[in-house]
């Protein structure tokens, strides 16, 4: 069973960048039918989709976020990386990494997040 | 602001039957499957309905998910008070080129 853990700094200082990172156990970051995702719930709030990348480095960024994020993948470590940048206390949210199912089916294209990371809080303060 | 529509919130006492309605447009729902996902207190999403229509192995028959143009729908039969969670819908969206969630609905058992 694949498993996700999510790693970094619990606090950031605005206008600095934020980097967390995802280990990957439990099954291979190589594969064409994956996608590795980064996804956020400011606390009380809904869900947002920051960004996704292939193992070949092919990736989707939300695009109200598309300026500051960067994402990233090591596939000798097994990992994924997220960078936003410019934070500010807006970007206050629980991160949580995740394997994002890809491929096409007779149904249409299948694109949904099957497994997840535990979360973790990210703070913006000074 | 999601492009998916969800009321926020929606209530039922055990054993009935709850609905939750997801509200997009062309550019996702009617042209990309719908997922739905569970989220309960203090834990991470889990994956509930996938394809529109198919739930993972593990999770009960009680949930099912359909579609029909720009809407979609989860619906929750003989509602327990362990489904007491909030939910959310997504899916692909072909005018961002991203992926969007639902506002979310948060389902309480009386």
């Amino acid at each position: 069973q694949v498993q996700l853990q999510e790693s970094g700094p619990g606090l950031v200082k605005p206008s600095e960048t934020l980097s967390l990172t995802c280990t990957v156990s439990g099954g291979s970051i190589s594969s064409s039918s994956y996608y590795w995702g980064w996804i956020r719930q400011p606390p009380g709030k809904g869900l947002e989709w920051i960004g996704s990348i292939s193992y070949s480095g092919s990736f989707y960024h939300n695009p109200a976020l598309k300026s500051r994020v960067t994402t990233s993948v090591d596939t000798s470590s097994n990992q994924f990386s997220l960078k936003l940048s410019s934070v500010t206390a807006a970007d206050t949210a629980v991160y949580y990494c995740a394997r994002q199912e890809f491929y096409y089916d007779s149904s249409g294209h299948q694109k949904y997040f099957q497994h997840w990371g535990q979360g973790t809080l990210v703070t913006v303060s000074s | 602001q999601s492009v998916l529509t969800q009321p926020p919130s929606a209530s039922g006492t055990p054993g009935q039957r709850v609905i939750i309605s997801c509200s997009g447009s062309s550019a996702n729902i009617r042209s990309n499957t719908v997922n739905w996902y569970q989220q309960l207190p203090g834990t991470a999403p889990k994956l509930l309905i996938y394809s529109n229509n198919q739930r993972p192995s593990g999770v009960p028959d009680r949930f099912s998910g359909s579609k029909s143009g720009t809407s979609a729908s989860l619906a929750i039969s003989g509602l327990q008070s362990e489904d007491e969670a909030d939910y959310y819908c997504a899916a692909w969206d072909d005018s961002l080129n991203g992926y969007v969630f639902g506002t979310g609905t948060k389902v309480t058992v009386l």
